[in-house]
């Protein structure tokens, strides 16, 4: 079965410090590894991953895949009080469908 | 936005009613995915579209049931509903399936009394 697991669970922290988010899985026929940010309602995409040892950025968030490890990582520099919400990581399998893992809470104090 | 409608946006009925959930996806999407979303659960997928195909079988109820529509759009039918049944719908959208991005609506949100 499908596993992911993603740490910490929660985090607060302060406007402006760096954070890092972390994402480990077993998926059978990996394929690809996303992220989404869901605030409110609905999860919005952040970055596709499907190399390992290349990081993508946009703007302050970043991220990258290890395969060998089986994990990725997710950072938010500079961080702010619009970055709070739950951080969702999930694996792609060749089966077309994506395996959710709890999330990450990130609460951002001003 | 994401380009990815659903509708109604909180439905409120009884144990033992039948609901339906309609999508339509991003213009150009021809992949179709559903997911529930509820407190004890986290997010977890359903079931697949493709053009109109069923393409993949998630956690999904043997009395909830999905359909595609030529137009694309699709729609979650939920029946015998349960308390447990309560939660967030969501659905999303990708060009094709596979390495393509899916979108997500916005979400209908299912409270069974």
């Amino acid at each position: 079965e499908d596993k992911v697991v993603q740490s910490p669970l929660s985090l607060v922290v302060h406007e402006g410090d760096t954070v890092t988010l972390n994402c480990s899985y077993e998926v059978t026929n990996f394929r690809s590894l996303l992220w989404y940010k869901q605030e409110k309602k609905a999860p919005t995409f952040l970055f596709m991953l499907t190399s390992s040892g290349i990081e993508k950025k946009s703007g302050r968030l970043s991220s990258i895949l290890d395969k060998k490890e089986l994990s990725s990582i997710l950072n938010i520099t500079a961080t702010q009080t619009g970055d709070s919400a739950i951080y969702l990581c999930a694996p792609d399998n060749a089966g077309n469908m994506l395996t959710f893992g709890g999330g990450t809470r990130l609460m951002v104090k001003p | 936005d994401s380009g990815v409608t659903q509708t109604p946006k909180h439905l409120i009925t009884a144990t033992g009613q039948r609901v339906t959930l309609r999508c339509s996806p991003r213009s150009g999407d021809l992949s179709v995915y559903w997911y529930q979303q509820s407190l004890d659960q986290g997010l977890q997928f359903l079931i697949h579209y493709y053009n109109g195909e069923e393409r993949a079988k998630g956690n999904i109820l043997e009395r909830f049931s999905a359909q595609q529509f030529p137009d694309l759009h699709s729609e979650l039918n939920l029946s015998s509903l349960e308390l447990g049944d309560s939660a967030l719908y969501f659905c999303a959208s990708s060009v094709a399936g596979g390495r393509y991005t899916q979108y997500f609506g916005p979400g209908t949100r299912l409270t069974v009394l």
